[in-house]
């Protein structure tokens, strides 16, 4: 089974600090996605990364950058979290099969319910 | 902009009986997923149809997919209270690089209960 995990269940940080959220796949996948969950908005896209090295704009990256320095492991950064960046972040991961038209599902972790005061 | 819409938002019946959840979207798609979340946890993925596949099983998962409607559902025959929980559609698009960006509904709560 493929395991996707995020390093921390909660987290509570200030207003203006620089957080880190980090998430880490066992199953070699090339592709890594950070989403967070709104009530009422349900998942939106942040960022998301098709290799090392790569990545590629969401939805809603205003406000956050992305690290992925090595396969397996892909961050999230709030440069300087605000109250509105009070979320649960959810991360995912999905494998490239080669095909034209992939068909292959996402795996998430468990997510980090995140809270700026 | 959201692409999958979920009908109803919330529905509640009893063990036993069948759920229907309907899922709406706008553009053409590469496949539609639903995945399932209990509360407070990560989504698990239930099923995958492609564009141009119209119906797919998987266990008490029956999934259609209407491309000219621009619609999908699901059906969960004999529902049990473990199958309380929220489920999500999404639709997917191919990205450069390989692989599927997707975009969520808003999701529908199911309750079912004893």
């Amino acid at each position: 089974d493929v395991k996707v995990t995020q390093s921390s269940r909660y987290l509570v940080k200030r207003t203006g600090e620089k957080v880190f959220l980090e998430c880490v796949q066992d199953m070699d996948h090339e592709n890594m996605f950070w989403y967070r969950q709104d009530p009422g908005l349900g998942l939106r896209l942040i960022y998301f990364s098709y290799d090392v090295k790569m990545k590629e704009k969401g939805d809603i990256p205003e406000g956050y950058s992305v690290s992925r320095e090595k396969k397996e492991r892909f961050s999230l950064i709030l440069e300087s979290a605000s109250t509105n960046q009070t979320s649960m972040y959810l991360c995912a991961s999905s494998l490239y099969d080669g095909e034209e038209h992939s068909n292959q599902p996402q795996h998430f972790g468990d997510g980090t319910r995140l809270s700026i005061l | 902009s959201q692409q999958g819409e979920e009908d109803p938002q919330a529905l509640s019946i009893q063990e036993g009986e069948n759920a229907t959840m309907n899922c709406s979207y706008k553009t053409s798609i590469n496949n539609l997923q639903w995945y399932r979340q209990n509360s407070g946890r990560g989504l698990v993925h239930l099923i995958l149809i492609r564009s141009n596949e119209r119906e797919k099983h998987s266990g008490r998962l029956r999934v259609t997919l209407d491309t000219s409607k621009k619609s999908s559902s699901l059906l969960i025959t004999a529902s049990r209270a473990a199958d309380t929980a929220s489920y999500f559609c999404a639709t997917a698009l191919l990205f450069t690089g390989g692989g599927n960006k997707l975009t969520f509904g808003t999701g529908t709560q199911l309750k079912v209960e004893l």
